[in-house]
């Protein structure tokens, strides 16, 4: 089945710096990878998601990129400010079900 | 619209004993999922319906676990004789579809057995 590897951990960052979380995932087959940012005691939420016919996918300051060859795909954010402190998730596409990665516990420090 | 439900927020059992946790999806999405995150890891798979049917049950831990979807849209899952290491949160998610469709989280059941 599918396995999805996510490094850092934890990534501390100064307000205004980029950040880049990246995943590693097993199954060729997956073909939908989506990135879950949760704060504390919250329900993960969608902040954006990229589909294996494309390599890159921005959405103002967070972009996704997407290589298949190598089965690995990356979270960018730039220009970070203090809410986007949370934790993100990575995951991959399974025939429906989501295998997500270990997340990444970003804080943005003021 | 409403976005997904869940319903208790909290549940507080004792070993042994038998619960139902009950997810309201988005209406109309006819995929429905459920996941369950222990602290500090991701969410991780248990089963998704597609209808009233399980599409895949393939993540349930053992056969204390069940869900069901009677008329395609609430679903229930379904934990007998709890143990401690099924204190967990249980997320619900519903989506339009299954492949590129984005899932919808409800805000989760936390499970605490005693």
């Amino acid at each position: 089945g599918e396995n999805v590897e996510q490094h850092p951990s934890t990534l501390s960052v100064q307000e205004g710096d980029s950040a880049v979380i990246k995943c590693t995932y097993s199954d060729s087959a997956s073909n939908y990878f989506p990135w879950y940012k949760q704060e504390l005691g919250k329900r993960p939420q969608l902040i954006i998601d990229i589909r294996s016919n494309v390599g890159e996918k921005k959405d103002q300051r967070i972009a996704v990129t997407l290589n298949k060859t190598a089965k690995h795909f990356s979270l960018h954010i730039t220009e970070t400010q203090p809410e986007d402190s949370a934790v993100y998730f990575c995951a991959a596409n399974q025939g429906g079900k989501l295998i997500f990665g270990q997340g990444t516990e970003l804080s943005v420090k003021p | 619209g409403a976005g997904v439900s869940q319903t208790p927020s909290n549940k507080v059992t004792e070993k042994g004993k038998y619960v139902e946790l009950r997810c309201d999806p988005i209406s109309g999405h006819t995929a429905l999922y459920w996941y369950r995150q222990s602290l500090g890891q991701g969410p991780e798979f248990l089963i998704y319906f597609q209808g009233t049917g399980a599409a895949d049950d393939s993540g349930l831990p053992n056969d204390r676990f069940f869900a069901v979807r009677p008329e395609g849209s609430v679903s229930t899952l379904k934990i007998q004789r709890t143990e401690r290491g099924d204190s967990a949160v249980y997320l619900c998610a519903s989506s339009f579809g299954t492949s590129y469709n984005e899932q919808f989280f409800g805000p989760g059941t936390r499970l605490t057995v005693l």
